[in-house]
């Protein structure tokens, strides 16, 4: 069965870092393309950024390049984000995902969820 | 940014046809998804690619369209399938999503 689970969250200030982590199992880790999304409390979901299967090639949204990192071990079935200089509007659930097929953008597994928040 | 439009809410009762449209502000050609999330979950592919059924969802969804407007479909509607859905696309960068069409099952 395939699983992805987040852990990690939690609350931090205003100005802070924080790593986010999303470890996979009952899949070939190392086959597909892998996403972070979050979804503000009542708002819509965006998406954060990407990693291929090599970490050679990563990816960002432009409300996150510069303060986020994404990152990878295959050989821990693990992908991480590094949240660093954290603003109020970071506050949300963050997800891992699974990209279906290389480079189409649909994400069949979803992990459950990991909320941050961002507050003094 | 691409923009995807959605209707905010619907309601209909069980045993209806009901359809979620999503517009685009330009072109995605077929790189439309369709997704699923009830309260407290994480979202759940229905369709991708504009209209191929995820393996394990039901045949009463489908999904129709191309180039700047999509639909989702249920039919028939079931009470289970209260939630919000949300369409997003993948042929601009960066990827988007709409803003949700929560469905109310009278």
């Amino acid at each position: 069965e395939v699983q992805l689970v987040e852990s990690g969250g939690g609350l931090v200030q205003p100005g802070s870092s924080l790593k986010v982590s999303c470890v996979a199992s009952g899949f070939t880790f190392s086959s597909y393309v892998m996403h972070w999304f979050r979804q503000a409390p009542e708002n819509g979901i965006e998406w954060l950024a990407y990693i291929n299967t090599d970490s050679s090639s990563t990816h960002y949204a432009e409300t996150v390049k510069g303060r986020f990192t994404i990152s990878r071990d295959n050989a821990k079935n693990t992908v991480d984000m590094q949240l660093s200089s954290l603003r109020s509007e970071d506050t949300a659930m963050y997800f891992c995902a699974r990209e279906k097929y290389y480079y189409d953008g649909t994400f069949d597994y979803w992990g459950q969820g990991v909320m941050v928040t961002v507050s003094s | 940014d691409t923009v995807l439009t959605q209707s905010p809410a619907l309601a209909v009762s069980p045993g209806e046809r009901v359809t979620i449209s999503c517009r685009a502000s330009e072109s995605v050609s077929t790189l439309m998804h369709w997704y699923q999330q009830k309260p407290g979950q994480q979202p759940k592919l229905l369709i991708y690619l504009a209209s191929n059924l995820e393996s394990g969802v039901p045949a009463r969804f489908s999904g129709s369209g191309s180039g700047t407007d999509f639909t989702l479909t249920i039919d028939p509607v079931e009470a289970d399938d209260t939630a919000t859905y949300y369409c997003q696309q993948s042929w601009n960068d960066p990827l988007t999503f709409g803003s949700g069409t929560k469905l109310e099952i009278k």
